[in-house]
């Protein structure tokens, strides 16, 4: 039972228009989730957080967006550069829990 | 500051074989988690040392075990291989806040 989903296996987006990648949660118990890029021959590096008494956090080209009624999450990167392109993983954790739900994973291709 | 590291880097194995993966998490930092990566199921939680005790594990078979040491260090075995283990392993270490992770580039194992 997938409790994170990441329903885009792909997302191809031109060079400086935005990318918006999504995530569908089932466990309301979720109370923080990440983002995490990674790119080919290494491991994911974090991104950007949230946590869910927030809607939005925002760290320069990169912003999280959740709405916890609709138990979703995105990530918009405004411009997106042809560096962005990697596999990008949303994963929640719950408060208590040591254990981190990822998602299947987005792959971007930002195209020059 | 090293980064984690993970050895050996790639891995081919036969069915019914033993393997261990070693990970060396960034100094200072006491929580490793290893995480399994497969094309069609993500990254999937496996378990999580803190203190060389295990705080947390995820939906896998008795074949995969670990351990970490009193330096941090861990070690993940899985006994029997089959097929379907094939994947990337990753480890990720923190300070024992799993909101602060940070991976290594992961062990590539192919099973034959």
């Amino acid at each position: 039972d997938q409790q994170v989903k990441q329903n885009s296996p792909s997302l191809s987006v031109q060079e400086g228009r935005i990318s918006i990648l999504n995530c569908d949660y089932t466990n309301s118990m979720f109370d923080y989730f990440l983002w995490y890029k990674k790119y080919p021959a290494e491991g994911p590096t974090f991104l950007i957080s949230i946590s869910s008494i927030k809607d939005k956090n925002e760290d320069g080209r990169f912003t999280v967006f959740l709405n916890k009624s609709a138990k979703h999450l995105s990530l918009h990167i405004v411009p997106s550069q042809p560096g962005d392109s990697a596999v990008y993983f949303c994963a929640a954790l719950q408060g208590g829990s040591e254990k981190l739900v990822f998602g299947k994973g987005t792959k971007l291709t930002v195209n020059p | 500051k090293a980064g984690v590291t993970q050895t050996p880097r790639y891995l081919i194995k036969t069915r019914g074989q033993q393997v261990t993966l070693s990970c060396s998490p960034i100094s200072g930092h006491r929580s490793v988690s290893w995480y399994q990566q497969t094309p069609g199921q993500g990254l999937q939680f496996l378990f999580e040392y803190f203190s060389e005790t295990q705080r947390n594990k995820g939906n896998f078979p008795g074949r995969f075990s670990g351990r970490q040491f009193s330096n941090s260090r861990s070690e993940m075995n899985v006994s029997t291989l089959e097929l379907g283990d094939s994947a990337l392993y990753l480890c990720a270490s923190s300070l024992g806040v799993l909101n602060e992770q940070f991976f290594g580039p992961g062990t590539r194992l192919t099973v034959l």
